[in-house]
């Protein structure tokens, strides 16, 4: 069964720093990989996502995450972060079953806090 | 486009009474539905999924049940809350089985909480 793993469960950063989280996942097979933010008070939306191609892929403001295979890993980075980023930041891998659910597999999160 | 609506926001249960959560889609037909609950420092753990109306398939076995009466509404549902059933619980649906490779797009989620 498929796994996720974010080892980092809060990090505080100041404005314009650089942000790297980690998350590795346990998959043999095709994976399609997300990641998910969910600001205070609000639901979860999807940041970005890896399906095949280019593994350094593009989301909304200015994310961005690396699929290293040979690693098992799916790292979100953004160059210089805001305050309004404070959020908390979920890995997401897809379990395709037979039924075609695509079932994701989160992993626990990372709360990122930025101070001014 | 595609809503997603869940209710209630807040629910506040004692131990022991019936539950009853509901979450609908509109804009789409035959989305796969899901049920998650999100736990602090635990993340979102999958409880139920759906393909189709009265198709239901169970991740973890737990004291809640699930019901797809109709193509675009899920039921999340418990005969007595435990303590233990407390939570944040998240609806969220996706395209039909036969446009694979697209993202899950969640509710605003109803926190509940057991006396």
């Amino acid at each position: 069964a498929q796994s996720v793993s974010q080892h980092n469960h809060h990090v505080i950063l100041s404005e314009a720093a650089s942000l790297e989280l980690g998350c590795n996942y346990s998959y043999g097979g095709t994976v399609n990989l997300f990641w998910y933010v969910q600001y205070p008070g609000q639901h979860l939306q999807l940041l970005l996502k890896y399906f095949s191609g280019d593994p350094l892929v593009k989301g909304i403001k200015g994310f961005e995450a690396e699929f290293i295979k040979s690693k098992f890993s799916f790292n979100l980075r953004k160059p210089s972060v805001q305050w309004s980023d404070t959020a908390e930041y979920f890995c997401a891998v897809n379990g395709v079953y037979q039924t075609g659910a695509n079932n994701l597999f989160f992993g626990t999160g990372t709360r990122l806090t930025v101070i001014p | 486009s595609q809503t997603i609506h869940q209710w209630p926001a807040t629910l506040v249960q004692p131990v022991g009474s019936p539950l009853s959560l509901e979450c609908t889609v509109e804009g789409t037909s035959n989305p796969n539905l899901y049920w998650y609950r999100q736990a602090a420092g635990r993340g979102l753990q999958l409880l139920f999924y759906s393909v189709g109306i009265g198709q239901i398939s169970s991740e973890v076995p737990q004291n809640l049940s699930a019901s797809r009466p109709q193509d675009r509404q899920f039921i999340l549902s418990s005969k007595k809350l435990l303590l233990s059933d407390s939570g944040f619980y998240l609806c969220a649906w996706a395209p039909p089985r036969d446009r694979r490779n697209q993202p899950q797009h969640f509710g605003d989620g109803t926190r509940l909480s057991i006396l």
